[in-house]
């Protein structure tokens, strides 16, 4: 069983720029979300998508913005980079979405540094 | 809204010596609390998932209860491999998929 991959590993840009985060799914797994977390603190809820489609949104400004592919892999878009966008970012995928909780199996993230 | 949190925020610990973690948690209407294990600079790991009040899991070394406002992961006897951070999230019937993690606890074992 393959479990979540994340590419790139590590990444710097500049302020301004723009950049794109790869994730693929868990085998089995049809849901992916994504998650920031800073330095120090517990992951945060960017967005999940389930079926191609954007399944539930966390307070992040639309600059954040994503995908789902047909083979449940997902990308992660950030625009305007700003400095405290600066953080690993985690995908994780899950088999279910909705109803009854369900675990969700994180992928080793892409570390991200904006200058 | 739901919100965690996670106490203490850094725990010392000698080899053998057990300790408790704490998750306090708010939620409207709790569907599942969970724990997860992260190493530096990795993704969590999954440990476990609790539903429901008087809900116990056992994983090696490792035990989590739940209660109705908390819930604990109990270390017994750990050793230097048990060092890492500790996460607690829940997942709320009004929060959709979102998980909401605390800010963890920072274990260190000492030989």
């Amino acid at each position: 069983e393959t479990g979540v991959t994340q590419s790139p590993t590590h990444l710097i840009k500049t302020r301004g720029q723009q950049v794109t985060l790869r994730c693929s799914s868990q085998s089995g797994h049809n849901t992916v979300s994504w998650y920031q977390q800073a330095l120090g603190q517990g992951p945060q809820f960017i967005f999940q998508y389930y079926r191609e489609e954007e399944n539930g949104r966390g307070n992040f400004p639309p600059r954040f913005s994503g995908l789902q592919f047909p083979n449940y892999s997902s990308e992660l878009n950030v625009n305007a980079l700003e400095l405290d966008d600066s953080a690993l970012y985690l995908c994780a995928s899950s088999p279910l979405a909705g109803g009854e909780a369900y675990e969700q199996y994180f992928g080793p993230g892409t570390r991200l540094t904006v200058t | 809204e739901d919100q965690v949190t996670q106490s203490p925020e850094a725990l010392r610990l000698q080899e053998g010596e057990s300790s408790s973690l704490n998750c306090s948690y708010t939620v409207s209407g709790l569907r599942g609390l969970f724990w997860y294990r992260q190493d530096p600079g990795k993704g969590p790991e999954f440990l476990f998932t609790l539903y429901s009040a008087g809900e116990e899991k056992e994983k090696e070394r490792l035990k989590a209860t739940l209660t109705k406002k908390e819930s604990f992961l109990h270390i017994t006897a750990p050793k230097p491999e048990d060092s890492a951070t500790y996460l607690c999230a829940v997942q709320g019937n009004n929060a959709g998929n979102m998980l909401t993690f605390g800010g963890g606890t920072r274990l260190m074992v000492k030989p």
